[in-house]
């Protein structure tokens, strides 16, 4: 198993722009998770899908900020317009259930937004 | 409040000794708790997963403990290798789904 797919690895773009991060989840898992990491603030939970239906997007910041998870094998975060307050790594995880199975994380989008 | 509070911050050790990170938590309900290795650069890898009957979980080297009483929980790394250098976090689900992470501790394993 190839494991979560994220890419684009590094994305670099100037303010107002917009930006599509893209995630392949594990087949199988039906949980699927965006996660924004900052030295500051460390991990926090953007949103999450259960069945591609979105369940909790309480962590979305703001309007700017959008998920969508069209099939079990794709999801997309998209931020339009990008700020520099944006610039974060940000994760994709899944795991076979929502409870009590591991989070499967990819490696992560280094967003930079100048 | 529900949070997650882990020590120490960070920790330098030599290669081949043993150590271990702490993990207190105030999370209510408790359903489970989880350690995380997270290496620079990539995303965090699943170590242990406890719930509240489990009092200690091993993962070859790595042994976890809980103390669901006193909300306490700890990583025993036995015998540290270079390639244990990463950052420990300790995540806690509450009952109902939430995730609460705590801010990880970054190990440095010299030789």
């Amino acid at each position: 198993d190839a494991g979560v797919i994220q890419s684009p690895r590094h994305e670099v773009t100037e303010m107002g722009q917009e930006v599509t991060l893209r995630c392949k989840p594990i087949s199988g898992h039906n949980s699927l998770f965006w996660y924004r990491q900052t030295m500051m603030r460390g991990l926090e939970l953007l949103i999450y899908f259960n069945n591609n239906v979105p369940i909790d997007d309480s962590g979305m910041p703001e309007d700017r900020f959008s998920a969508k998870m069209p099939n079990a094998s794709f999801s997309t975060l998209k931020i339009q317009p990008s700020e520099p307050r944006d610039s974060a790594v940000y994760f994709c995880a899944s795991s076979l259930d929502s409870y009590n199975s591991p989070l499967h994380f990819g490696n992560g989008t280094r967003l930079t937004v100048t | 409040k529900n949070q997650v509070e882990q020590s120490p911050q960070s920790l330098i050790i030599l290669e081949g000794k043993n150590c271990t990170l702490q993990c207190n938590y105030t999370v209510s309900p408790f359903s489970n708790l989880r350690w995380y290795k997270q290496d620079t650069g990539r995303g965090p890898v699943s170590l242990t997963i406890m719930t509240f009957s489990e009092n200690t979980k091993s993962n070859g080297r790595y042994t976890a403990t809980l103390d669901a009483d006193t909300k306490q929980s700890s990583l025993h790394i036995t015998a540290s290798q270079l390639s244990d250098s990463a950052s420990y976090i300790c995540v806690v689900r509450q009952y109902g789904n939430k995730l609460v992470f705590g801010a990880g501790t970054i190990l440095r394993v010299k030789s």
